[in-house]
């Protein structure tokens, strides 16, 4: 069974940094896509970012390019979000997502709250 | 940026058809744009229910399918039930960035 466990979310200070992980289990982990979704409250989702299997081509959205940086680390079956300069527009819920195939954001995670505010 | 347009809300009676679209802001939505398509129900997390335009995951009842209509995506709910009433979102792949949509509500009375 698919698992997807993030963490690493909390209240930050506008221009503040927040990591977040998400631990994944129940399948090959180096053979997949991830992907981390956001939705704020009372909004539709929003796409985040994006990493390949291996970790050697990201996408971002023009939203959070330049202040956020997707990564993966295969042999501990992590991947993991670093947000720099936060906003409070990025306060929302976080998602990390198992693509399959051609078809993202399959499995998702419970998220993680992230709340930028003075 | 791309923008992505869907219908903000749609009704439809138990038992009968309805058909959400999701049209893009640089032009026709193509099958190399990959749309898929979520369902959210209130309190829950997005579910995957169509994707590569008309492709069903395993879950996906056979009352739902995708298609491309007119120059933009679309999905298809026939034999309509009450747990369909939901919040319906299409993602679509730009050159690397997927889009999502502002999505549907669908209200069946």
């Amino acid at each position: 069974e698919v698992q997807l466990l993030e963490s690493g979310g909390g209240l930050v200070q506008p221009g503040g940094s927040l990591r977040l992980s998400c631990a994944a289990s129940g399948f090959t982990f180096s053979n997949y896509a991830m992907c981390w979704v956001r939705q704020a409250p009372g909004k539709g989702p929003e796409w985040v970012s994006s990493i390949t299997a291996s970790g050697s081509d990201t996408y971002y959205a023009d939203s959070v390019k330049g202040r956020f940086t997707i990564s993966r680390d295969n042999s501990k079956n992590t991947l993991f979000l670093q947000m720099n300069s936060l906003r409070a527009e990025d306060t929302a819920v976080y998602y990390c997502a198992k693509d399959v195939g051609s078809s993202p954001a399959v499995y998702w995670g419970q998220g993680t709250l992230v709340t930028v505010s003075s | 940026q791309t923008v992505v347009t869907q219908e903000p809300s749609l009704t439809v009676s138990p038992g009968g058809t309805v058909t959400l679209t999701c049209a893009s802001s640089t032009g026709a939505v193509t099958s190399g744009y990959y749309p898929n398509w979520f369902q959210q129900k209130p309190g829950q997390i997005p579910r995957a229910l169509i994707y590569s335009t008309s492709n069903k995951h395993s879950w996906t009842p056979a009352r739902f399918s995708g298609s491309l209509l007119g120059g933009k995506a679309a999905l298809t709910l026939s034999g309509v039930q009450p747990e369909d009433e939901a919040e319906y979102y299409c993602l679509v792949l730009y050159g690397g960035a997927w889009v999502f949509g502002g999505g549907t509500k669908v209200t069946v009375l």
